[in-house]
């Protein structure tokens, strides 16, 4: 069973459309990170979010916690070709306080056409 | 630069041979993990370490080892791998307690056993 689902896996838009990708859980997490992985190299952290409700933006990228702590996603504005990358959301399992642990999401690939 | 680094960044090995992957990070982290990623699986956890000589298994450690002697250094031991094996490995670490740091990836091994 897959703690953290991810919707769309995956995504293909042209440049300069808007685009929305989600993480949901049945399970509620203390706090969610999401990565982008480029091709050939490893996930790099984008954000945390930690209290229900958050609303966090990174440039282009706004991410939200949902109120219930079960469920987040990412939002990206005017996407560009360098947003291309698979998105992974990731959290420290529910049943596991205090461990370093994190499971992952399966992802969602997004390809951003010029 | 702060980093984690993997060697090496491609394998090709034969059925039995044992290997190693090296991993070393160069940020004093406690917290220190392998993942391998498969297509539809995405990232699984093999084996983590939460300080020097303090070892575990995480989701799916069989035909695999490791070891922490030193605190930057992680090696993935294959003692006899097996095509199912062939994956793309993952090493990350993280300082103990800041749970909003996240991970820190190096930038994966592909391996391919024949």
């Amino acid at each position: 069973t897959q703690l953290l689902e991810q919707s769309p896996q995956f995504l293909s838009i042209q440049e300069g459309e808007n685009l929305t990708v989600y993480c949901n859980s049945s399970s509620v997490f203390s706090s969610l990170q999401w990565y982008r992985q480029e091709p050939g190299e490893g996930p790099v952290l984008l954000v945390t979010v930690v209290t229900g409700g958050e609303v966090k933006k990174l440039k282009r990228l706004t991410f939200q916690f949902g109120d219930a702590r079960k469920d987040s996603s990412l939002h990206i504005t005017a996407a560009q070709p360098g947003d291309t990358g698979l998105y992974l959301c990731a959290g420290p399992p529910p049943t596991q306080g205090g461990s370093e642990k994190l499971v992952f999401g399966k992802g969602t690939k997004l390809t951003v056409n010029p | 630069e702060a980093q984690v680094t993997q060697n090496p960044r491609y394998l090709i090995t034969v059925t039995g041979k044992k290997l190693t992957v090296t991993c070393s990070q160069n940020m004093n982290h406690e917290y220190m993990s392998w993942y391998r990623q498969d297509p539809g699986l995405g990232l699984r956890q093999i084996y983590y370490s939460m300080n020097v000589e303090v070892t575990d298994k995480g989701d799916v450690p069989e035909g695999y080892k490791v070891s922490r002697k030193e605190k930057r250094n992680f090696p993935l031991i294959l003692e006899s791998p097996s095509p199912n094996q062939t994956s793309l490995y993952f090493c990350a670490s993280s300082p103990l307690g800041q749970k909003t740091y996240g991970y820190t990836f190096g930038s994966g091994t592909r391996l391919t056993v024949v």
